[in-house]
């Protein structure tokens, strides 16, 4: 079964430009989440959905980020304008909840490879 | 203060020690507790998660104290290729918009 899957794995962008990232979760997964990573900030969960709606996106830095995810194998994260403070790895990552009662969830995140962005 | 703390590191220690992590977390409403993987320039992966009892996973035990509010993460009889970054994670149960990564601790073993 393949993984998740994201594309492009690297983007090389010039500040002002539009960048559109995109995720293929594992089938069947719903529950789908975007993350960023750098070396001062770490990982940080932008926006998640479940089954396809848009969760919680209080982790978007500003208005010029947005995520839609039209069906359940297809999301985007869109930069517009994109500047240079935005360069990071980006992850996509899904996961089918389960419960397992007393000891919680044990829902496994399972990561794509990553998009590697620099915005000059 | 941070919602999930970990030691950065380096730990750099010789192959065939035992090393340990401990990670700690400011919210008691956490239920789910989890050590992640991260190899350089790579996806975190799943190492294992951490129960209220405690497991064991081959070289790898996960401790969870929940009085203390850390969990921790043992590797005996170190392999070089265990070198990676080590991610703690703790969400509240059933809130995915509670999920917290740790910062990693970066974990470099020598021959």
């Amino acid at each position: 079964d393949a993984g998740v899957i994201q594309s492009p794995r690297h983007e090389v962008t010039e500040m002002g430009q539009e960048v559109t990232l995109r995720c293929k979760p594992i089938s069947g997964h719903d529950y789908l989440f975007w993350y960023r990573q750098t070396m001062m900030r770490g990982l940080e969960l932008l926006i998640y959905f479940n089954n396809n709606v848009p969760i919680d996106d209080s982790g978007m830095p500003e208005d010029r980020f947005s995520a839609k995810m039209p069906n359940a194998s297809f999301s985007t994260l869109k930069i517009q304008p994109s500047e240079p403070r935005d360069s990071a790895v980006y992850f996509c990552a899904s996961r089918r909840y389960r419960s397992s009662g007393g000891r919680g969830s044990t829902d496994t995140q399972y990561f794509g490879p990553g998009t590697r962005l620099t915005v000059l | 203060r941070k919602e999930v703390e970990q030691d950065p590191g380096p730990f750099n220690v010789p192959e065939g020690a035992t090393v340990a992590f401990n990670c700690t977390y400011s919210n008691s409403a956490s239920q789910s507790f989890f050590w992640y993987r991260q190899d350089c320039r790579k996806e975190p992966k799943l190492l294992m998660s951490v129960y209220s009892s405690g497991n064991e996973d081959g070289r790898f035990t996960a401790q969870l104290n929940r009085a203390s509010q850390y969990i921790s993460l043992l590797i005996r009889d170190s392999k070089l290729s265990d070198s990676a970054t080590y991610l703690c994670v703790v969400n509240a149960y059933g809130s995915a918009s509670k999920i917290i990564f740790g910062s990693g601790t970066r974990l470099s073993i020598r021959p």
